[in-house]
């Protein structure tokens, strides 16, 4: 099936030690976007790219940084984790123009904990 | 600006009980309106949508009909189950911005 893919599901990591969350998709969707949820909270977007192009939410910290190397993988990078980046980062792929309304398919999250 | 509405949960229901969650939406244009669903533990599914006034979307036994006179999206199911327990979004999208505004979402609890 087709499908949008985190990895890992749970990631543990220290204050201030870099990590990386990886989505990948089978679907060939061209946009791709990363939320971030805390608990009993909607999900906020980040960024997304539409193909190779990267639009940054203008709230989005600069500790978060994004990586798309080709159509199917994007990466999610924090710098330096404080305990305030504690939460569930959601990836979502849509097919279709900039700017269309097309379904966005989530995938099932990673959710990370910071020490 | 946008915005989406929810009412606030949680709402707890018997099993076969009749499910309605309110949604209203602000919004400047002529947005595309969603319904998501998150079980616990897992990202968010989509579970109907509407693009335009006055179309109902629906899937397993779910319904709701963009409402433009009243701004709203209101979510119903006729008889819920105790596997329908998650946290239900309401969200918006416009056809020039790429994104989804979400509501806060309201945890529905189905109880045997």
């Amino acid at each position: 099936d087709a499908m949008v893919i985190q990895n890992p599901r749970y990631q543990v990591t220290q204050f201030g030690k870099p990590v990386t969350l990886s989505c990948s998709q089978t679907l060939n969707h061209n946009v791709m976007y990363w939320y971030q949820q805390k608990s009993s909270q909607a999900p906020k977007l980040l960024f997304h790219y539409y193909d190779k192009d990267f639009n940054n939410e203008a709230d989005t910290p600069d500790n978060f940084q994004s990586r798309r190397p080709n159509t199917s993988f994007c990466f999610l990078d924090i710098r330096s984790p404080g305990l305030g980046d504690a939460a569930m980062y959601l990836c979502a792929t849509r097919d279709g123009p900039s700017g269309g309304v097309g379904t966005q398919y989530f995938g099932p999250g990673t959710r990370l904990t910071v020490l | 600006g946008d915005s989406v509405t929810q009412m606030e949960g949680p709402v707890t229901l018997s099993e076969e009980a009749f499910l309605t969650i309110n949604c209203t939406y602000t919004a400047t244009g002529y947005p595309s309106l969603f319904w998501y669903v998150q079980y616990p533990g897992e990202g968010l599914q989509l579970l109907l949508k509407a693009t335009k006034a006055d179309d109902k979307g629906s899937n397993k036994g779910f319904e709701a009909t963009y409402r433009k006179e009243t701004t709203s999206f209101h979510l119903e199911k006729g008889s819920v189950q105790v596997s329908d327990s998650a946290v239900y979004f309401c969200a918006l999208s416009y056809y020039n911005t790429d994104k989804l505004i979400f509501g806060t979402g309201t945890r529905l609890q189905v109880f045997p």
